[in-house]
């Protein structure tokens, strides 16, 4: 119940085209959903994230979809480019109170975009 | 801009040996967490602390162990190194907040080989 599960494991577009990964949770306790976005050599960082409140969160070409009875949640990167070639991962939290924050992180998926 | 750092990109030690990993972090937050990265296997959190002192076990706890003395620092120990935990080991930290959506700062990895 705990795990978050992602997918595709791997993925490549090309430029200009949106590139869709998906994430499925089981736990209805979870109320944060974050994506994190990690290049080579690098460690993950913050891309953008949800609250269960609102189906949908834009900033800029990326979007979270978010389907609270599906239990799922899915990252649109719109118009995709080179650089956006990385790994993301999606990830899950709870409040707790006095919350220690603790994500539960999927398996992550490698993006490439092709020129 | 919070700053997590951790003190070798690469380490190179033999089996047996006692392996110390270190984290700073510049933020003053209270929740430090110690995670392994592995391909197809995504973050798998190894350790966390939310104080001084204070540190609770994660998923794979089995062969680490941690040290916080101090608020900025967070430690990794493997007691005695084995090949199976060659990897990518990653820091961060965060807020400790009533609810959980303060972002996870990650540093950018320690690559740790035992041979």
């Amino acid at each position: 119940q705990q795990q978050v599960k992602q997918s595709p494991q791997s993925l490549i577009v090309q430029k200009g085209g949106i590139s869709i990964i998906n994430c499925a949770y089981e736990n209805t306790a979870f109320d944060y959903f974050p994506w994190y976005q990690q290049f080579p050599g690098k460690g993950p960082a913050l891309l953008i994230a949800i609250r269960p409140d609102v189906s949908e969160k834009k900033e800029g070409r990326f979007t979270i979809s978010f389907n609270k009875s599906a239990k799922q949640f899915s990252l649109h990167i719109m118009d995709s480019q080179p650089g956006d070639s990385a790994t993301y991962f999606c990830a899950a939290s709870m409040d707790y109170g006095g919350s220690q924050g603790n994500l539960i992180f999927g398996k992550g998926t490698k993006l490439s975009v092709k020129p | 801009d919070v700053k997590v750092t951790q003190s070798s990109r690469y380490l190179v030690k033999r089996t047996g040996e006692k392996v110390f990993l270190e984290c700073v972090q510049d933020m003053d937050h209270e929740n430090m967490f110690w995670y392994r990265q592995d391909p197809g296997l995504g973050l798998r959190l190894i350790y966390f602390s939310y104080d001084v002192k204070m540190k609770e076990k994660g998923d794979i706890p089995e062969g680490y162990s941690v040290s916080r003395e101090k608020k900025e620092r967070f430690s990794l120990i493997l007691e005695s190194a084995s090949t199976n935990q060659t990897s990518m080991y990653l820091c961060a930290s965060s807020l400790r907040a009533v609810r959980s959506n303060q972002p996870q700062h990650f540093g950018d990895g320690t690559r740790l080989s035992i041979l």
